[in-house]
C-alpha cells in the first residue's frame, strides 16, 4: 500500500493480558518509529529502529513493553501482562532516511493507529 | 519536563480570517520544527517545516515563523477553511538532543475549529 498499515485497528483486552501490534511501514523506509499517544496528549516516543537494528528504546515505559522488527520492515510492538494506564493509542510512523543520511529532515508518514482499551 | 509546549488547548476562527497557532519549546539543542494535522481516528498529517537556520516558511496558506531567541513558534493559516478545522501538533527534533536523532517530540496539541 502507499502508506503505514496499522492492525488491528481497535484491541480490547482484558487487564493482564498479552497484546501484540502490527505495523506495515512505507515500503523502503529505513526509519520505523512507535509512539503512545493518550487521550488529550501528543505522541510520546516509544522506541526507534533503523532497518532492523533496535537504536533507541529510551521511550518504552516498563519491560512489559518490547518491539521488534527482523527482516527490517513489519514490526510488531508487544505488550504483556496488560495494565489500565496501558490504554491509549499506539501510532507507527517510518521515514525514507536513517538517523545521520544528509537527508535528516524527511518528515515521518504515521499510520492511523491501534486504539488500545485494557479493562 | 515538557520539552515542546501548545499552551493553547483549542482555538476557534471564522471562515476567512487568519488562524495563528503557537508553540514554545525549552531546549536549545533543536534544530528542526514541524507541525502535523490530524482528524479523528487517522494518524498525524505532515504540514509543513522549518529549519532552525530559517526564522520563515511558507507553502500555499501555511506559513511557520520561528524565533530562536524567543524559544517560540507559530503557525498562520490564512484564509482559514472550515476543512482546516483538527488538532494540530508542534513537534521537534535534533541531533544532539540524545537517543535516535531522527525522533520527534510533540507538543500536546491545538484544536483548531473554523467557523463557517
Amino acid at each position: 500500500g502507499a502508506g503505514v498499515s496499522q492492525s488491528p485497528r481497535y484491541k480490547v483486552a482484558k487487564r493482564g493480558q498479552d497484546v501484540a501490534l502490527r505495523c506495515d511501514p512505507i515500503s523502503g523506509h529505513v526509519s520505523l518509529f512507535w509512539y503512545q499517544q493518550a487521550l488529550g496528549q501528543g505522541p510520546e516516543f516509544l522506541t526507534y529502529f533503523q532497518n532492523e537494528a533496535q537504536l533507541d528504546k529510551s521511550g518504552l515505559p516498563s519491560d512489559r513493553f518490547f518491539a521488534e522488527r527482523p527482516e527490517g520492515s513489519v514490526s510488531t510492538l508487544k505488550i504483556q501482562r496488560t495494565q489500565q494506564e496501558d490504554s491509549a493509542v499506539y501510532l507507527c510512523a517510518s521515514s525514507l532516511e536513517g538517523q545521520g543520511s544528509l537527508s535528516y529532515n524527511s518528515p515521518l508518514h504515521f499510520g492511523n493507529g491501534t486504539r488500545l482499551t485494557v479493562t | 519536563d515538557q520539552q515542546v509546549k501548545q499552551n493553547s488547548p483549542s482555538l476557534s476562527v471564522q471562515e476567512g480570517r487568519i488562524s495563528i497557532l503557537n508553540c514554545d519549546y525549552t531546549n536549545s539543542m533543536f534544530d528542526y520544527f514541524l507541525w502535523y494535522k490530524k482528524y479523528p481516528a487517522e494518524g498525524p498529517t505532515f504540514l509543513i517545516s522549518i529549519s532552525s537556520i530559517k526564522d520563515k516558511n511558507e507553502d500555499g496558506r501555511f506559513t511557520v515563523f520561528l524565533n530562536k531567541s524567543a524559544k517560540h513558534l507559530s503557525l498562520h493559516i490564512v484564509p482559514s477553511q472550515p476543512g482546516d478545522s483538527a488538532v494540530y501538533f508542534c513537534a521537534a527534533r535534533g541531533r544532539w538532543v540524545g537517543g535516535a536523532t531522527n525522533k520527534l517530540i510533540f507538543g500536546t496539541g491545538t484544536l483548531l475549529a473554523v467557523q463557517p
